[in-house]
């Protein structure tokens, strides 16, 4: 597996509250991604960086926010939690290699409970 | 925006029966990857396909991408227990800059295996 941790794996915060994940990576890859995981949904795109302080939105990036200052470091910070981002996030990073295979590969998932 | 449809949401199948799931985009993709996630797990890259028409195989799947290069399908032949789990397919789509490195997810295909 892809040296790519995720912290905290669980978290249950309240409504209203600031909540920041953290996505490390070792592998030292250029792309770095957060989706959140819901049924029926799939994987929804919330933001994405590509460098160091290169960030851009995903579909469903309203109430979230993000910062790249290392390339090993991806945040994603939830502003003012509510119940509707009560979810399962995955960070995932990739990077072009020969071939031009650019496979994404993810963390174990947080799962974040806002009540 | 570019959107990956994917067809359909749930599939029960009996042990030995096939099984496809279809991936469709409005516009062309540059790529498209397959993956798979276990029950409780994270998606786990299984392929890539970049040409127009290309087949590939892995053991009992079959993975093909359209003439087009805007609909992909996933075929396995006689399931077994083992392939339960969700198969997501993923598009690049044609764009310059920092959008080439995003990867839209479809809403994936939730197999369940009958023993």
């Amino acid at each position: 597996d892809a040296g790519i941790t995720q912290s905290p794996r669980h978290k249950v915060t309240e409504t209203g509250t600031p909540v920041t994940l953290r996505c490390h990576q070792t592998e030292n890859h250029r792309y770095m991604y957060w989706y959140r995981q819901d049924p029926g949904h799939g994987l929804r795109l919330i933001h994405y960086s590509y460098g160091v302080k290169d960030t851009d939105k995903g579909e469903v990036s309203d109430g979230y926010s993000v910062s790249r200052s290392k390339t090993e470091d991806f945040l994603l910070t939830l502003e003012s939690a509510t119940s509707s981002q009560t979810s399962v996030y995955f960070c995932a990073i990739s990077e072009w290699k020969g071939e031009g295979r650019t496979e994404a590969f993810f963390g174990q998932g947080t799962r974040l409970t806002v009540v | 925006g570019q959107q990956v449809m994917q067809i359909p949401q749930y599939q029960h199948v009996q042990e030995g029966e096939d099984f496809t799931t279809y991936c469709n985009s409005s516009t062309t993709l540059s790529n498209i990857q397959w993956y798979k996630q276990r029950p409780g797990g994270h998606p786990v890259f299984l392929i890539q396909l970049v040409k127009s028409g290309e087949v590939k195989k892995q053991k009992r799947l079959t993975f093909q991408f359209g003439e087009a290069k805007k609909n992909s399908s996933l075929h396995i032949t006689a399931t077994q227990t083992t392939d339960v789990g969700t198969y997501f397919c993923a598009g690049r789509f044609h764009a310059g800059g920092t959008s080439y490195g995003k990867l839209t997810f479809g809403q994936g295909t939730i197999l369940t295996v009958h023993p």
